[in-house]
């Protein structure tokens, strides 16, 4: 069965530095969201992006954040420059566009910024 | 504002018995489906089950229930025989059919079963 893989599993990185999570959605899925959890809290949205371009995003999606679909295959998550509250688990997940709307997720990127 | 409020931080059940989680919503939409996502222990988020705002009829997955009351913006959660595996963090969500298709989850239920 198709499934929203997500790499790396965990990144530490320091206050201040670039990180950039990847995933690779399901192929023929049309619709693909970053959602972010920090820990013991819920999970929330931070962007959509369909038709090559992000058709909404959060509060939470400031400046320091961007999405690219840089190949057809990969969606990346790019945080430019890391702050101690970035620390959280971030989830992809992707939806083919058709009427069940169930979003498909990946397993999350624990992200730790120290 | 379009908020999903689950009242229950936490919860406990013996195993084999039931359990009802809670959940409401907040919108003036008409058109929304409304999920229930089980997080266990390893974090990934697993669909539990699906309900269409259109339909009167309850959703069921085999051991999995919901009580849907439209006008009274409620969708709780029932577990029937109540498994070990059923520990987990519980995430009731909602989506719009229009727009971007985006979820808002709700605070989550920290779901213990007991031995």
């Amino acid at each position: 069965e198709p499934e929203v893989t997500q790499t790396p599993s965990h990144q530490v990185t320091q206050m201040g530095q670039e990180v950039i999570l990847r995933c690779v959605p399901i192929s023929n899925h049309l619709y693909f969201y970053w959602y972010r959890q920090i820990l013991g809290q819920k999970v929330e949205f931070l962007v959509s992006f369909y038709n090559n371009e992000i058709s909404e995003k959060s509060e939470i999606f400031d400046d320091q954040f961007s999405v690219e679909r840089p190949d057809g295959s990969n969606f990346t998550l790019k945080i430019r420059s890391t702050k101690l509250e970035d620390s959280a688990m971030y989830f992809c997940a992707s939806f083919p566009g058709t009427r069940s709307y169930e979003q498909y997720f990946g397993p999350g990127t624990r992200l730790t910024v120290t | 504002a379009q908020t999903v409020t689950q009242s229950q931080p936490e919860m406990s059940v013996q195993e084999a018995e039931t359990v009802t989680l809670s959940c409401t919503y907040d919108t003036s939409e008409n058109n929304y489906y409304l999920f229930w996502y089980k997080q266990p222990p390893s974090r990934q988020m697993i669909l539990v089950i699906r309900q269409e705002a259109y339909k009167q009829q309850n959703a069921t997955e085999n051991r999995f229930s919901v009580n849907f009351q439209k006008a009274a913006k409620s969708f709780s959660l029932k577990i029937s025989d109540s498994q070990l595996g059923d520990t987990a963090m519980y995430f009731c969500a909602l989506l719009f059919t229009s727009g971007t298709y985006k979820y808002i989850f709700g605070t989550g239920t920290r779901l213990k079963v007991l031995a």
